[in-house]
C-alpha cells in the first residue's frame, strides 16, 4: 500500500530533551517536506526537500534540523525542545508530473505527530 | 515568497445548501492550486487540485474556479452533506520545483 508513515504519532517530552521524528515514504517520491500545524495557523512549512542530500528551509525553520540520506526517509529532529514547539507536525511526499517535471502532483500526508514539550 | 489567504476561516451552512471559500495568492507566478480536506484527527487529503491552463474543474459536487488576472481561486461545494464537515485548506505553488504554500484553513460546518 502506497503510504507515508510517521513514528511516533503521540509524544510527551520535556524542554531540552532531543528527540526525532521519522518519516517514511514508499512511492519513490523525490520531494518531502515537514509541516506544523497549529489553530488559526494552517499547516506552516518547516524544512522541505527536492531529493536526496537537498534540503531547504520553509517558513519556520528555527529550533529544528533534517536530513535526507535516503530517498524514503526524512526525520525531523528537535535538538533541544521547547514548549513552544508544542504543535501537530505533519511529513508529506510528493512527484514531479510527468513528463515535463515542471509542477508537482498531489502531496500525500503523513498521519500525523502530536508533540507536546513540557 | 508566495502568500495565500483564505476567507471565510468558518463557515456554516445547512445541508443541502451550498458553501463557498475563497482564497488569494501574490505570485502571479504560481500555477499549482490544490485544495485539501482535513476531518477531525486525520490527514489533510487532496479534493481537488486546478492548474493554470484551466479556468474551472469540476468533480461530482465540488468544483474549483481560477482567475488569474486577479489572482483568486475558489472552492464551491454543492448540496452540502454532514460529511462535508471539515476543515479545508487552499494552496499555491511556483512553477519549477517549489514547495506549496498553504492558506490558514477554513472550518466548514454542515447543519443536518
Amino acid at each position: 500500500e502506497a503510504q507515508v508513515t510517521q513514528n511516533p504519532r503521540y509524544l510527551i517530552t520535556v524542554t531540552g530533551k532531543k528527540l526525532t521524528v521519522t518519516c517514511s515514504q514508499n512511492m519513490n517520491h523525490e520531494y518531502m517536506s515537514w509541516y506544523r500545524q497549529d489553530p488559526g495557523l494552517g499547516l506552516r512549512q518547516i524544512y522541505y526537500s527536492m531529493n536526496v542530500e537537498v534540503t531547504d528551509k520553509g517558513d519556520v525553520p528555527e529550533g529544528y534540523k533534517v536530513s535526507r540520506k535516503e530517498k524514503r526517509n526524512f526525520p525531523l529532529i528537535l535538538e533541544s525542545p521547547s514548549p513552544n514547539q508544542t504543535s501537530l507536525y505533519f511529513c508529506a511526499s510528493s512527484s514531479p508530473s510527468r513528463p515535463s517535471g515542471t509542477t508537482y502532483n498531489e502531496q500525500f500526508f503523513g498521519p500525523g505527530t502530536r508533540l507536546t514539550v513540557l | 515568497g508566495e502568500n495565500v489567504e483564505q476567507h471565510p476561516s468558518t463557515l456554516s451552512v445547512q445541508e443541502g445548501d451550498s458553501a463557498v471559500i475563497k482564497c488569494t495568492y501574490s505570485d502571479s507566478a504560481s500555477n499549482y492550486f490544490p485544495w485539501y480536506k482535513q476531518e477531525l484527527g486525520k490527514r489533510p487529503q487532496l479534493i481537488i487540485d486546478i492548474r493554470s491552463n484551466v479556468g474551472e474543474k469540476k468533480d461530482q459536487r465540488i468544483a474549483v474556479t481560477l482567475n488569474k488576472t486577479a489572482k483568486h481561486f475558489s472552492l464551491h461545494i454543492t448540496e452540502t452533506q454532514p460529511e462535508d464537515s471539515a476543515v479545508y485548506f487552499c494552496a499555491a505553488s511556483i512553477k519549477g520545483n517549489t514547495p506549496l504554500v498553504f492558506g490558514k484553513g477554513t472550518r466548514l460546518s454542515v447543519i443536518a
